[in-house]
């Protein structure tokens, strides 16, 4: 398969702690992303970084990108409840026409 | 106002009955896509359109149809519809392929 995979599936903290996430993929990659879902809505688009770029920011979200590895980071800091969600991740690979999406991870932001 | 909607929210329906959803986008885009997210939240493509041409059929039961009458809608059609059809399907638009995805609200579907 494809399809990447993310860790933790679940992520529990605190708000104002921060919370990392990681994607791991299997195959070159054009780009990678990263995705919000809310409970019960759509999946919005938080940010996108390039086969050769190794870190991005955007306001309180900073995604690494390690080729080598085969593997990304979303780190989010000072998190609040309303970040609670699921984030996925998906990769464009060389030679396809689509992304692939990872399996996800949970995050839970308690007050 | 909304970039990518869906029509209905939710459908439930019995089993063999066909069914369809409907999408548009209003933001230009050349491609649009449809996916399925089952239970446990795996997100899978299954089809997607540049400018009404289907580019992308995954394996999908050929119950399943899409249609494009135009760049801006992306339909759903589902023949003889099975339990295992029930899922939140997606639809979704870029301005290029493998960029930034525009996600409508989803369909919640359930075969009964």
């Amino acid at each position: 398969s494809q399809q990447g995979e993310e860790d933790p599936q679940a992520l529990s903290i605190q708000e104002g702690e921060n919370a990392t996430m990681n994607c791991s993929y299997k195959t070159s990659i054009n780009n990678l992303q990263w995705y919000r879902q809310n409970s019960g809505r759509g999946l919005v688009h938080l940010i996108l970084i390039r086969s050769n770029e190794r870190e991005k920011h955007s306001g309180r979200l900073r995604v690494t990108l390690d080729t080598s590895k085969k593997s990304s980071s979303l780190l989010i800091t000072a998190s609040r409840a309303a970040d609670t969600a699921s984030y996925f991740c998906a990769t464009s690979n060389t030679g396809f026409q689509k992304l692939v999406f990872g399996t996800g991870t949970r995050l839970l932001v308690s007050p | 106002d909304t970039a990518v909607s869906q029509t209905p929210k939710y459908l439930v329906t019995q089993m063999g009955n066909d069914k369809s959803i409907k999408c548009e986008q209003n933001l230009g885009h050349d491609t649009m896509y449809w996916y399925k997210q089952d239970s446990k939240k795996f997100l899978k493509i299954m089809f997607s359109y540049n400018n009404k041409e289907l580019i992308i059929n995954e394996t999908v039961p050929n119950r399943f149809s899409p249609k494009s009458p135009d760049k801006a809608h992306l339909n759903l059609h589902i023949n003889s519809l099975e339990l295992g059809d029930s899922a939140v399907y997606f639809c979704a638009s870029s301005q290029v392929t493998r960029e930034t995805q525009y996600f409508g609200p989803g369909t919640r579907l359930l075969v009964l």
